[in-house]
Protein backbone atom coordinates (compact mmCIF):
# COMPACT_ATOMS: atom_id res chain seq x y z
CA UNK A 1 0.00 0.00 0.00
CA UNK A 2 1.62 3.40 -0.86
CA UNK A 3 -0.40 5.28 1.99
CA UNK A 4 -1.97 8.60 1.91
CA UNK A 5 -0.47 10.48 -1.24
CA UNK A 6 -0.43 14.01 -1.89
CA UNK A 7 0.70 16.43 -4.07
CA UNK A 8 2.76 18.70 -4.54
CA UNK A 9 5.30 18.46 -2.10
CA UNK A 10 6.31 21.83 -2.44
CA UNK A 11 4.34 24.92 -3.77
CA UNK A 12 4.98 28.69 -3.61
CA UNK A 13 2.66 31.19 -5.21
CA UNK A 14 1.76 34.60 -5.72
CA UNK A 15 -0.68 36.33 -3.10
CA UNK A 16 -4.06 36.35 -5.10
CA UNK A 17 -3.42 33.10 -6.57
CA UNK A 18 -5.47 29.91 -6.83
CA UNK A 19 -4.13 27.07 -5.26
CA UNK A 20 -5.06 23.36 -5.49
CA UNK A 21 -3.84 20.62 -3.09
CA UNK A 22 -4.35 16.98 -4.03
CA UNK A 23 -4.86 14.16 -2.20
CA UNK A 24 -5.10 10.25 -2.59
CA UNK A 25 -6.43 8.20 0.37
CA UNK A 26 -5.53 5.00 1.18
CA UNK A 27 -8.29 2.55 -0.54
CA UNK A 28 -10.89 1.18 1.71
CA UNK A 29 -10.87 3.76 4.25
CA UNK A 30 -13.84 5.81 4.51
CA UNK A 31 -13.10 8.86 6.57
CA UNK A 32 -10.69 11.63 5.02
CA UNK A 33 -9.57 14.88 6.22
CA UNK A 34 -7.53 17.82 5.78
CA UNK A 35 -5.61 19.47 8.52
CA UNK A 36 -3.28 23.22 8.28
CA UNK A 37 -0.02 23.01 10.86
CA UNK A 38 1.77 25.92 11.53
CA UNK A 39 4.49 26.61 14.11
CA UNK A 40 1.95 28.99 15.96
CA UNK A 41 -1.47 26.87 16.18
CA UNK A 42 -0.26 23.19 15.56
CA UNK A 43 -2.28 20.96 13.71
CA UNK A 44 -6.13 22.24 13.11
CA UNK A 45 -8.69 20.28 11.45
CA UNK A 46 -10.15 22.24 8.17
CA UNK A 47 -12.41 19.79 6.93
CA UNK A 48 -13.70 16.14 6.96
CA UNK A 49 -15.13 13.43 4.73
CA UNK A 50 -17.28 10.68 5.42
CA UNK A 51 -17.78 8.22 2.37
CA UNK A 52 -16.99 11.33 0.21
CA UNK A 53 -19.41 13.49 1.92
CA UNK A 54 -18.11 16.19 4.28
CA UNK A 55 -19.45 15.93 7.63
CA UNK A 56 -17.67 19.16 9.26
CA UNK A 57 -15.98 22.12 7.62
CA UNK A 58 -15.97 23.96 10.57
CA UNK A 59 -12.77 24.62 10.59
CA UNK A 60 -11.96 26.10 7.34
CA UNK A 61 -10.83 29.82 7.96
CA UNK A 62 -13.13 31.66 5.64
CA UNK A 63 -14.89 31.19 1.82
CA UNK A 64 -11.45 30.96 0.32
CA UNK A 65 -11.06 28.12 1.34
CA UNK A 66 -13.39 25.07 -0.26
CA UNK A 67 -12.76 20.92 -0.35
CA UNK A 68 -14.41 18.77 -2.77
CA UNK A 69 -14.34 14.79 -2.72
CA UNK A 70 -15.62 13.48 -5.83
CA UNK A 71 -15.06 9.97 -5.28
CA UNK A 72 -13.07 8.10 -2.65
CA UNK A 73 -10.00 7.72 -3.73
CA UNK A 74 -9.59 11.58 -4.53
CA UNK A 75 -9.81 14.97 -2.40
CA UNK A 76 -8.90 18.79 -3.25
CA UNK A 77 -8.44 21.60 -1.19
CA UNK A 78 -8.73 24.92 -2.65
CA UNK A 79 -7.57 28.33 -1.91
CA UNK A 80 -8.79 31.52 -4.03
CA UNK A 81 -7.58 33.53 -3.83
CA UNK A 82 -4.32 32.89 -1.82
CA UNK A 83 -2.48 35.06 0.90
CA UNK A 84 0.37 35.08 2.90
CA UNK A 85 -1.32 34.02 6.13
CA UNK A 86 -2.07 30.91 4.34
CA UNK A 87 1.18 29.40 4.69
CA UNK A 88 1.36 26.50 6.15
CA UNK A 89 1.80 22.98 5.95
CA UNK A 90 -1.64 21.08 4.41
CA UNK A 91 -1.67 17.34 5.61
CA UNK A 92 -4.04 14.98 4.10
CA UNK A 93 -5.29 11.89 6.53
CA UNK A 94 -7.51 8.76 6.23
CA UNK A 95 -9.02 6.54 8.50
CA UNK A 96 -11.55 3.51 8.39
CA UNK A 97 -14.01 3.36 11.67
CA UNK A 98 -11.73 4.54 14.92
CA UNK A 99 -8.49 3.28 13.95
CA UNK A 100 -5.59 6.23 14.44
CA UNK A 101 -5.42 8.52 10.91
CA UNK A 102 -2.83 7.55 8.67
CA UNK A 103 -1.33 10.95 7.39
CA UNK A 104 0.19 12.01 4.14
CA UNK A 105 3.86 14.05 3.56
CA UNK A 106 1.74 17.19 3.40
CA UNK A 107 1.96 19.87 0.90
CA UNK A 108 4.62 22.94 2.12
CA UNK A 109 2.61 26.06 0.83
CA UNK A 110 4.17 29.63 0.75
CA UNK A 111 2.44 32.37 -0.32
CA UNK A 112 4.29 35.33 -1.44
CA UNK B 1 -14.75 23.33 25.86
CA UNK B 2 -13.30 20.14 25.31
CA UNK B 3 -9.19 20.56 25.38
CA UNK B 4 -5.99 18.46 25.04
CA UNK B 5 -2.33 19.92 25.92
CA UNK B 6 0.82 18.17 26.34
CA UNK B 7 3.99 18.90 28.60
CA UNK B 8 6.49 19.61 28.79
CA UNK B 9 6.93 21.70 25.73
CA UNK B 10 10.40 20.44 24.91
CA UNK B 11 12.55 17.83 26.21
CA UNK B 12 15.76 17.16 25.80
CA UNK B 13 18.11 13.90 27.23
CA UNK B 14 21.24 12.53 27.44
CA UNK B 15 21.08 8.95 25.56
CA UNK B 16 19.68 5.78 28.14
CA UNK B 17 18.38 9.00 30.27
CA UNK B 18 14.25 7.41 30.38
CA UNK B 19 11.50 9.97 31.21
CA UNK B 20 7.85 10.54 30.24
CA UNK B 21 5.78 12.39 28.14
CA UNK B 22 1.99 13.79 29.32
CA UNK B 23 -0.75 14.30 27.52
CA UNK B 24 -3.65 15.59 29.38
CA UNK B 25 -7.38 16.33 28.43
CA UNK B 26 -10.74 17.76 29.67
CA UNK B 27 -13.39 15.36 27.91
CA UNK B 28 -17.13 14.91 28.04
CA UNK B 29 -16.93 10.97 26.65
CA UNK B 30 -13.45 9.89 25.58
CA UNK B 31 -13.78 7.62 22.82
CA UNK B 32 -9.83 7.04 22.24
CA UNK B 33 -6.63 8.18 23.11
CA UNK B 34 -3.98 8.11 20.39
CA UNK B 35 -0.41 8.78 20.17
CA UNK B 36 1.37 9.64 17.18
CA UNK B 37 5.38 10.99 16.62
CA UNK B 38 5.83 13.52 13.47
CA UNK B 39 9.46 13.78 11.93
CA UNK B 40 10.72 17.24 10.21
CA UNK B 41 9.39 17.34 7.28
CA UNK B 42 6.73 14.36 7.68
CA UNK B 43 3.46 13.42 8.40
CA UNK B 44 2.51 12.28 12.08
CA UNK B 45 3.25 8.68 12.46
CA UNK B 46 0.43 6.62 14.41
CA UNK B 47 2.03 4.77 17.42
CA UNK B 48 -0.38 3.54 19.70
CA UNK B 49 -4.43 3.77 20.78
CA UNK B 50 -5.60 3.48 24.21
CA UNK B 51 -9.30 3.49 24.94
CA UNK B 52 -10.04 2.98 28.46
CA UNK B 53 -8.40 3.81 32.38
CA UNK B 54 -5.76 1.38 32.85
CA UNK B 55 -4.85 0.02 29.49
CA UNK B 56 -1.11 -0.25 28.48
CA UNK B 57 0.37 -0.28 25.18
CA UNK B 58 4.11 -0.96 24.40
CA UNK B 59 6.65 -0.59 21.04
CA UNK B 60 10.22 -1.14 21.33
CA UNK B 61 11.65 1.77 24.09
CA UNK B 62 8.11 3.28 24.51
CA UNK B 63 5.11 2.72 26.82
CA UNK B 64 1.76 4.17 26.85
CA UNK B 65 -0.57 4.38 29.30
CA UNK B 66 -3.66 5.72 30.16
CA UNK B 67 -5.96 7.18 33.32
CA UNK B 68 -8.97 9.17 33.73
CA UNK B 69 -7.69 12.53 32.82
CA UNK B 70 -4.31 11.93 30.83
CA UNK B 71 -1.81 9.53 29.00
CA UNK B 72 1.72 9.33 29.78
CA UNK B 73 4.15 8.03 27.47
CA UNK B 74 6.91 6.89 29.15
CA UNK B 75 10.65 6.32 27.14
CA UNK B 76 12.94 4.00 28.38
CA UNK B 77 16.65 4.06 27.77
CA UNK B 78 16.40 6.43 24.40
CA UNK B 79 18.28 6.88 21.46
CA UNK B 80 18.90 9.78 19.64
CA UNK B 81 16.65 8.45 16.93
CA UNK B 82 14.23 8.55 19.19
CA UNK B 83 14.16 12.24 18.86
CA UNK B 84 11.02 14.11 17.17
CA UNK B 85 7.93 15.64 18.14
CA UNK B 86 5.27 13.76 19.75
CA UNK B 87 1.33 14.38 19.60
CA UNK B 88 -1.31 12.92 21.41
CA UNK B 89 -4.68 13.20 19.65
CA UNK B 90 -8.26 12.73 21.47
CA UNK B 91 -10.96 11.40 19.91
CA UNK B 92 -14.59 12.89 21.97
CA UNK B 93 -18.05 10.73 21.87
CA UNK B 94 -19.39 14.50 19.87
CA UNK B 95 -16.62 14.73 17.50
CA UNK B 96 -17.71 11.80 15.30
CA UNK B 97 -14.88 10.84 13.61
CA UNK B 98 -12.70 14.15 14.43
CA UNK B 99 -9.57 13.88 16.28
CA UNK B 100 -8.35 17.13 18.55
CA UNK B 101 -4.43 17.22 18.55
CA UNK B 102 -2.69 18.27 21.56
CA UNK B 103 0.68 20.82 20.65
CA UNK B 104 3.28 17.69 21.06
CA UNK B 105 6.02 17.91 22.80
CA UNK B 106 9.80 17.87 21.07
CA UNK B 107 11.84 15.24 21.90
CA UNK B 108 15.97 15.85 21.95
CA UNK B 109 17.91 12.63 22.55
CA UNK B 110 21.24 13.35 22.66
CA UNK B 111 24.20 10.92 21.88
Amino acid sequence: DAGVIQSPRHEVTEMGQEVTLRCKPISGHNSLFWYRQTMMRGLELLIYFNNNVPIDDSGMPEDRFSAKMPNASFSTLKIQPSEPRDSAVYFCASSSSNYGYTFGSGTRLTVV
Amino acid sequence: EDQVTQSPEALRLQEGESSSLNCSYTVSGLRGLFWYRQDPGKGPEFLFTLYSAGEEKEKERLKATLTKKESFLHITAPKPEDSATYLCAVQFDNYGQNFVFGPGTRLSVLP
